[in-house]
């Protein structure tokens, strides 16, 4: 059972433009959302996370934006650039140390 | 923020060979690290957790016998792949985390592993 859905699985933005990425989740447990980059043949790397006592956490060009009720969360790119383009993971825990549930990834390219 | 090291970086190894990969956290001690494996365009999959001076716990449908976890010092976690085959070619990556570091996992650069 895919416990975090995520999409789209790709997605082709023009540089400058906003990219966005969504994903919900089914156990209501889940109290940490981080996203992940991946560049190919490296590991990820952590961009932004938010526990769900917010609903929004901006840091630079990054935005997730949370709905408890929803169970959903997405991120947001703004200005998007060619240097992002990468795949993004959302993914979930119970407490931020414990195991993490990864949603299935987005392959996003900036075209520039 | 945090380090998390990985060695090798990649290896090629003949069916039937066993493979050891290690872990390292290099700036923080790792209470707990994780250990995944990933195919090419796929997710991450979760093989199992280790705590450190105590047996790794894994997830469902990995053999614990063939996936050696042993996780000896807060900074130090190795997989060996035992009696490796084809089907077992991946990208294995580990992370770790540490109540200093608020949870947050870290990850590693990954091994590629091929089995020919």
């Amino acid at each position: 059972q895919q416990q975090v859905k995520q999409s789209p699985q790709s997605l082709i933005v023009q540089k400058g433009g906003i990219s966005i990425i969504n994903c919900a989740y089914e156990n209501t447990a889940f109290d940490y959302f981080p996203w992940y980059q991946q560049f190919p043949g490296k590991g990820p790397a952590l961009l932004i996370a938010i526990r769900p006592d917010v609903s929004e956490k901006k840091e630079g060009r990054f935005t997730i934006s949370f709905n408890k009720s929803a169970k959903q969360f997405s991120l947001h790119i703004m200005d998007s650039q060619p240097g992002d383009s990468a795949t993004y993971f959302c993914a979930a825990s119970k407490g931020a140390g414990n195991m993490l549930t990864f949603g299935g990834g987005t392959r996003l390219m900036v075209k520039p | 923020g945090a380090v998390v090291s990985q060695h090798p970086s990649w290896v090629i190894c003949k069916s039937g060979t066993s493979v050891k990969i290690e872990c390292r956290s290099l700036d923080f001690q790792a209470t707990t690290m994780f250990w995944y494996r990933q195919f090419p365009k796929q997710s991450l999959m979760l093989m199992a957790t280790s705590n450190e001076g105590s047996k790794a716990t894994y997830e469902q449908g990995v053999e614990k016998d063939k996936f050696l976890i042993n996780h000896a010092s807060l900074t130090l976690s190795t997989l060996t792949v035992t009696s490796a085959h084809p089907e077992d070619s991946s990208f294995y990556i580990c992370s770790a985390s540490s109540r200093g570091s608020g949870g947050t996992q870290y990850f590693g650069p990954g091994t590629r592993l091929l089995v020919l």
